[in-house]
């Protein structure tokens, strides 16, 4: 069964930087096309970027400039969004879907994870 | 950046209605686009995609059209278990950009 399991709420001050994991279960993560995306409370879903696994290329939402970072762990089968110079505008849940193909068919999504930015 | 454009923003319907969401692309995507269904504190689901694709365990109640700009997703006789929110993605270029949903309210 196809599963993605994300890592638990994070509570950050403004400034730092949040890495949320997405560890992928029930299929091969070698060749998997993996998007980032987030909610704030009653807000439209926002696209953040994505990354595929095999080659480990990315692109990112350019109004994101260099605060994301994509990475992900072979050896684990787990992706990463790091997101650095939080600001309370970024207090979101974060999702991660894949498509285990490399392509644009997320079908599977992650349960979400709630980054709240709060000095 | 490709922007995404739904209408109408929000829809009033009863069970057994017929109800079509409409997403216009600012330019051609030909047909890369995905559909998807959110519940409240739920993620996303993949309803459609490739514009007209049926995502496998979907109800065939729900159909989508469309290519280039213009696209649809109907639900042919609405169920309680459908009402959400609705959101289209484009996936032609590689910044992917959702529209800003349409939420289905009784």
């Amino acid at each position: 069964q196809m599963q993605l399991v994300q890592s638990g709420p994070e509570v950050k001050k403004p400034g730092t930087s949040v890495t949320v994991s997405c560890k992928a279960s029930g299929f091969t993560f070698s060749s998997t096309s993996i998007q980032w995306v987030r909610q704030a409370r009653g807000q439209r879903l926002e696209w953040i970027g994505w990354i595929v696994t095999g080659s480990g290329n990315t692109r990112n939402a350019q109004k994101f400039h260099e605060r994301v970072a994509m990475t992900r762990d072979m050896s684990t089968n787990t992706a990463y969004l790091e997101l650095s110079s939080l600001q309370s505008e970024d207090t979101a849940v974060y999702f991660c879907a894949a498509d285990i193909n490399g392509g644009t068919h997320f079908d599977s999504w992650g349960q979400g994870t709630l980054v709240t930015v709060s000095s | 950046d490709i922007q995404m454009t739904q209408s109408p923003s929000s829809l009033s319907a009863s069970v057994g209605d017929r109800v079509t969401i409409t997403c216009r692309a600012s330019q051609s995507i030909y047909t890369n686009l995905n559909w998807y269904q959110q519940k409240p504190r739920q993620a996303p689901k993949l309803l459609i995609y490739a514009a007209s694709s049926l995502q496998s365990g979907v109800p065939s109640r729900f159909s989508g059209r469309g290519a280039g700009t213009d696209f649809t997703l109907t639900i042919s006789s609405l169920q309680r278990e459908d009402y959400a929110t609705y959101y289209c993605q484009q996936t032609y270029s590689t910044l992917y950009t959702f529209g800003q949903g349409t939420k289905l309210e009784i």
